[in-house]
């Protein structure tokens, strides 16, 4: 079957560094997402990953490596506002989404 | 003003009644979906209209229908609400492409009791 997994929490210092790791198992692969959530919003796009490496973005950076069917999102000089839900969602074959159960990270000061 | 809107914004409602969730988007995109989202859980994709005469079912469709009125309109009815129905259920679109970043709606709460 497919999946996605995700850690489900995550604990972070403001200012420092986090990565919140996502593997997947799917019928094919064409592409990963990274989405935030804030608590009662809507999710917003962060990353596109469909090659393997590191795609760099700000404060944000999200890694792939395909053989290995896992994918990071990297957030540095971490902020209060970065305490938010992480979805991971991969695309499979058919172009359809995949989506992970999402990591809240929580940021302490 | 949102690009994408949903109405309501959180309803409560009875086990058997007729629910219809509404959602319209300004962006002009032809790709419209129905998730919900559960605590715990992945989004999970209900319905999805490429275009106004397409509608395909996701992956958890039982219970549910749509409605594609416009481009720019998607609906989503529960004919008959059952309390497993409660959940937080998103519109979103996307460009053309299957590839593209999918724009979400505020959400639509909903409890079934």
């Amino acid at each position: 079957g497919q999946n996605i997994d995700q850690p489900t929490e995550m604990t972070a210092t403001e200012g420092a560094i986090v990565q919140i790791n996502c593997t997947y198992q799917t019928s094919g692969f064409n592409g990963l997402f990274w989405y935030q959530q804030h608590a009662g919003e809507a999710p917003t796009f962060l990353s596109y990953n469909v090659l393997d490496g590191l795609e760099e973005k700000g404060r944000f950076s999200s890694f792939l490596s395909r053989s290995k069917g896992y994918s990071y999102l990297l957030l540095k000089e971490l902020q209060m506002k970065d305490s938010a839900s992480y979805l991971c969602a991969c695309m499979d074959s058919n172009y359809q989404l995949i989506w992970g159960a999402g990591t809240k990270l929580i940021i302490k000061p | 003003d949102a690009d994408v809107t949903q109405t309501p914004r959180n309803r409560i409602t009875k086990t058997g009644k007729r629910i219809m969730l509404e959602c319209s988007q300004t962006k002009g995109h032809d790709r419209m979906y129905w998730y919900r989202q559960d605590p715990g859980l992945g989004l999970r994709l209900i319905y999805y209209s490429f275009d106004v005469k397409d509608i395909n079912k996701g992956e958890i469709s039982d219970g549910y229908s749509v409605s594609r009125q416009a481009q720019a309109k998607f609906s989503l009815s529960l004919e008959s609400a059952i309390p497993n129905q409660t959940a937080l259920y998103f519109c979103a679109t996307t460009a053309g492409t299957d590839t593209g970043e999918l724009f979400f709606g505020e959400g639509s709460r909903l409890t079934v009791l």
